[in-house]
């Protein structure tokens, strides 16, 4: 089975801080993404990655960075935290070209107070 | 600017009824996924549809592709309360797997 673990399912910061959502497959899969779910707007593509040190950036790429050090691992990071950045993020990751459906971690529920 | 619209946003079903939910979508693609969400879970691959007229069933559940009307449908059929959940359609554009996805159906099928 493929396995898509995020590090946190729950995660409450202060606006201002610096956030690190980790993402880490088991499948070799080439692709990762990131996308933020809220109520309403379904899933909105922040950055994707087709390879290791790639990225590109997807629909809502503003206040937020990626890195991708090691095929397995796809990081989101939130320079400086804002309350509109309260949302539920969810990690996919799947082999490269059309056709390979994406598989999806648990997400994360990050709160911005 | 590819578009993905799933209608309708919110449906309540009998059990034993059936019903179809509809995703259009605004751009050439032959590559449409549909997906399911429980409450408080992710997203559970359910249908992978790769030609036009492409159909793909699993138990009350059929799920198709009109490329040229830019439509597919899921069917559900007879339904019960386990099938209540979020379903998400997702359209591929660019053939490199970056999908946009629709903005979610809640079903809900009530006793």
């Amino acid at each position: 089975d493929v396995k898509v673990t995020q590090s946190s399912r729950y995660l409450v910061k202060r606006t201002g801080e610096k956030v690190f959502l980790e993402c880490v497959q088991d499948m070799d899969h080439e692709n990762m993404f990131w996308y933020r779910q809220d109520p309403g707007l379904g899933l909105r593509l922040i950055y994707f990655s087709y390879d290791v040190k790639m990225k590109e950036k997807g629909d809502i790429p503003e206040g937020y960075s990626v890195s991708r050090e090691k095929k397995e691992r796809f990081s989101l990071i939130l320079e400086s935290a804002s309350t509109n950045q309260t949302s539920m993020y969810l990690c996919a990751s799947s082999f490269p070209s059309g056709g390979n459906e994406q598989f999806f971690g648990p997400g994360t529920r990050l709160t911005v107070l | 600017e590819l578009k993905v619209e799933q209608n309708p946003l919110f449906l309540s079903m009998q059990e034993g009824k059936n019903y179809t939910i509809y995703c259009n979508y605004s751009t050439t693609s032959d590559r449409l996924y549909w997906y399911r969400q429980d409450p408080g879970k992710s997203l559970e691959s359910l249908f992978v549809l790769l030609s036009n007229g492409a159909v793909k069933q699993e138990g009350r559940l059929m799920a198709s592709l009109d490329t040229k009307a830019r439509l597919s449908t899921l069917h559900i059929t007879a339904a019960v309360h386990d099938l209540s959940a979020t379903y998400f359609c997702a359209v591929d554009w660019d053939n490199n797997n970056d999908m946009r996805f629709g903005a979610g159906t809640r079903l809900t099928v009530k006793p």
